[in-house]
């Protein structure tokens, strides 16, 4: 049973709008949390990162919200250009042990 | 060399071959790990090194093996290929090994694997 999930395969956006990204864990334990973007025939690199002490952290166009009591979180991305569209994944870490992703949402911003 | 560099890019092997893939790290990190890729599965870990000369098993070790001889390689091997292991491989590396959980991780740009 997958411990992170991002039930979304898919989404898109009109260019300028609100992307909402969502991913759910089923591990309490985890206390740290990060998301990847992976563009075709690259690795995935580093977006956002968020603790468990935390409940937004947010970096220019993007914010990362977590609520704890209902093991979600959520990336948004305001406003939304063509250059997002890719797959975002969602990871999380339970006390510095390895990393356990999500299967991915594939973000598609159109013009 | 810049980042995380990953060879070959791409390869189709007969079932029951052994394959290598190369990874190589230029950032001396101490953390390197080995994922695949699959769709609907997301990245799934199948071995890692938190330093030079130690190795650890991931989610997914069956069928591959790996050395750490020195800080900048980390080789993934499949002694004998079989079809359930056609994927992306990626490779990746985090500067701690003390605590990789609490560390980003830079990836390379993967290999596409295919076994027939």
């Amino acid at each position: 049973d997958q411990q992170v999930k991002q039930n979304s395969p898919s989404l898109s956006v009109q260019e300028g709008r609100i992307s909402i990204l969502n991913c759910d864990y089923t591990n309490s334990m985890f206390d740290y949390f990060l998301w990847y973007k992976k563009y075709p025939a690259e690795g995935p690199t580093f977006l956002i990162s968020i603790s468990s002490i935390k409940d937004k952290n947010e970096d220019g166009r993007f914010t990362v919200f977590l609520n704890k009591s209902a093991k979600h979180l959520s990336l948004h991305i305001v406003p939304s250009q063509p250059g997002d569209s890719a797959v975002y994944f969602c990871a999380a870490s339970a006390y510095g042990q390895n990393f356990v992703f999500g299967p991915g949402t594939r973000l598609s911003v159109l013009p | 060399i810049a980042g995380i560099t990953q060879a070959p890019t791409s390869q189709i092997l007969a079932a029951g071959r052994r394959m290598t893939l190369r990874c190589t790290q230029d950032m001396r990190h101490n953390a390197m790990y080995w994922y695949r890729q699959d769709l609907g599965l997301g990245l799934r870990l199948i071995h890692y090194s938190n330093t030079a000369g130690t190795t650890g098993k991931g989610e997914v070790p069956d069928g591959y093996s790996v050395s750490r001889a020195n800080t900048d390689d980390f080789p993934l091997t499949l002694a004998s290929a079989v079809p359930s292991q056609t994927s992306v491989y990626f490779c990746a590396s985090s500067d701690t090994g003390t605590s990789p959980g609490s560390d980003t991780q830079y990836f390379g740009p993967g290999t596409r694997l295919t076994v027939l």
